[in-house]
């Protein structure tokens, strides 16, 4: 199927772990890229293939991949991590480029 | 400092045209794909269209094909974006972004700020 499905909710306490999972046939072939948003801000990439981080995001920030499932783990959440996060591949037939619906992060 | 920065939003009347720009600065431009996403308003994220560096390989979404152009001018350090026979759904904010594409892989690393279109009566 062409879609990336994520929660649309996710909690954590401060300085726990979570995990925002993206599920999708593409990510079989293709690695996803993580964004964060926070309110009124342009995204900003926060893993890429797989578990590679761009320069200035915290290594609690970390990326892995399973058959149809990519996730994004936080290890111990911080309150700026509260945002809401996509994932993004490219679809199977190779045409397109998908985001996932979104998860919104609350840090408690 | 490596930026995006966009223009060209507004509002317009469905069935109108508009054409937004983004001027990039502090990277090499036309080593780059690039693309455009925007936002819905209180929506997610949707990946618009992406143009090759030389601009000879383009790929929109379904739902703009047909009606929205991109192109770039490595010249001028510009990407471009001609969206005609706009609709409310069009309504959103457009970010453009430095594209990186690989067999297997992709991300969007630099982002601009956003442009903001109203497609309304």
């Amino acid at each position: 199927s062409s879609e990336l499905t994520q929660d649309p909710a996710v909690s954590v306490a401060l300085g726990q772990t979570v995990r925002i999972t993206c599920q999708g046939d593409s990510l079989r072939s293709y690695y996803a890229s993580w964004y964060q948003q926070k309110p009124g801000q342009a995204p900003v990439l926060v893993i890429y293939v797989k578990n590679n981080r761009p320069s200035g995001i915290p290594d609690r920030f970390s990326g892995s991949s399973s058959g149809n499932t990519a996730s994004l783990t936080i290890t111990g959440a911080q309150a700026e991590d509260e945002a809401d996060y996509y994932c993004c591949s490219r679809d199977s037939s190779a045409k397109y480029w998908l985001f996932g619906g979104g998860t919104k992060l609350t840090v408690l | 400092e490596v930026q995006l920065v966009e223009s060209g939003g507004g509002l317009v009347q469905p069935g109108g045209s508009l054409r937004l720009s983004c001027v990039a600065s502090g990277f090499t431009f036309n080593t780059y794909w690039m693309t455009w996403v925007r936002q819905a308003p209180g929506k997610g994220l949707e990946w618009v269209a992406n143009i090759r560096r030389d601009g000879n390989e383009i790929y929109y979404v379904d739902s703009v094909k047909g009606r929205f152009t991109i192109s770039r001018d490595n010249a001028h350090n510009s990407l471009y974006l001609q969206m005609n026979s706009l609709r409310a759904e069009d309504t959103a904010v457009y970010y453009c972004a430095r594209f990186e594409f690989g067999f297997g892989y992709h991300y969007m690393d630099v982002w601009g700020r956003g442009t903001t279109v109203t497609v309304s009566s």
